[in-house]
């Protein structure tokens, strides 16, 4: 079973850009969450995806967003990035919800340096 | 928001027993514990969960307090491979996953 891939790997954006990334989750998983990792703040969630759902969202201002679709693909998209932006970039999926028992299952994460 | 403390840091011989501690007093009755660790450029990688019960599995242990204020992960005999930031997470009640700030687990050789 192939495991959750994230695109691109890394990245570089400067000022007032902005990026899509991407992740294909698991097959057969159909919860999507994505999270930002800096070394100042850590680990922090944005938002989860479920069945082309936004079910639940993290507290980030609206420069973050993101989408589903069909297939269980998801997108995260960040506008006018600005220089805190610059993070690793996580996606996880479960089967089930993301607040049940399943184990959350991790990309490698996308890279982002914004100069 | 339900949180948790970690200890920043700890060390462990290898093959010796690893008890790693989380504090999450504001946990609700429906809040999950969760542990994650984490590789040097990976992503996070489960390790167990549990609600309210002492949980095994072939990884590690986890040992929740009566009072579900506090948790303990245990590695039996840690390796070098085991050296991670361990994260304990809960999740449930807020509709929010919230990452502590993480143990960074050293084993020494």
């Amino acid at each position: 079973k192939a495991g959750v891939t994230q695109t691109p790997r890394y990245l570089i954006k400067t000022r007032g850009q902005q990026v899509t990334l991407s992740c294909s989750p698991i097959s057969g998983h159909r919860s999507v969450s994505w999270y930002q990792q800096t070394p100042g703040q850590g680990l922090q969630f944005l938002f989860e995806y479920f069945s082309e759902t936004q079910r639940n969202k993290g507290n980030f201002p609206g420069r973050f967003s993101g989408r589903q679709f069909s297939n269980s693909r998801s997108e995260m998209n960040v506008s006018t990035l600005e220089l805190g932006d610059s993070a690793l970039y996580l996606c996880a999926s479960v089967d089930r919800g993301l607040f049940g028992t399943g184990e959350l299952f991790f990309g490698e994460g996308s890279r982002l340096t914004v100069l | 928001d339900a949180k948790t403390t970690q200890p920043n840091s700890m060390e462990s011989n290898e093959e010796e027993p690893v008890h790693l501690p989380c504090n999450h007093s504001t946990i609700s009755g429906t809040d999950y514990i969760h542990w994650y660790r984490q590789l040097p450029s990976q992503g996070p990688e489960y390790v167990i969960h549990g609600l309210t019960s002492n949980v095994n599995n072939r990884m590690a242990s986890l040992a929740i307090a009566e009072d579900r204020k506090s948790s303990t992960l245990i590695l039996h005999r840690a390796t070098l491979r085991d050296a991670a930031v361990y994260y304990c997470i809960l999740t449930g009640s807020a509709r929010q996953l919230t990452f502590g700030s993480g143990t960074q687990l050293t084993v020494l050789p």
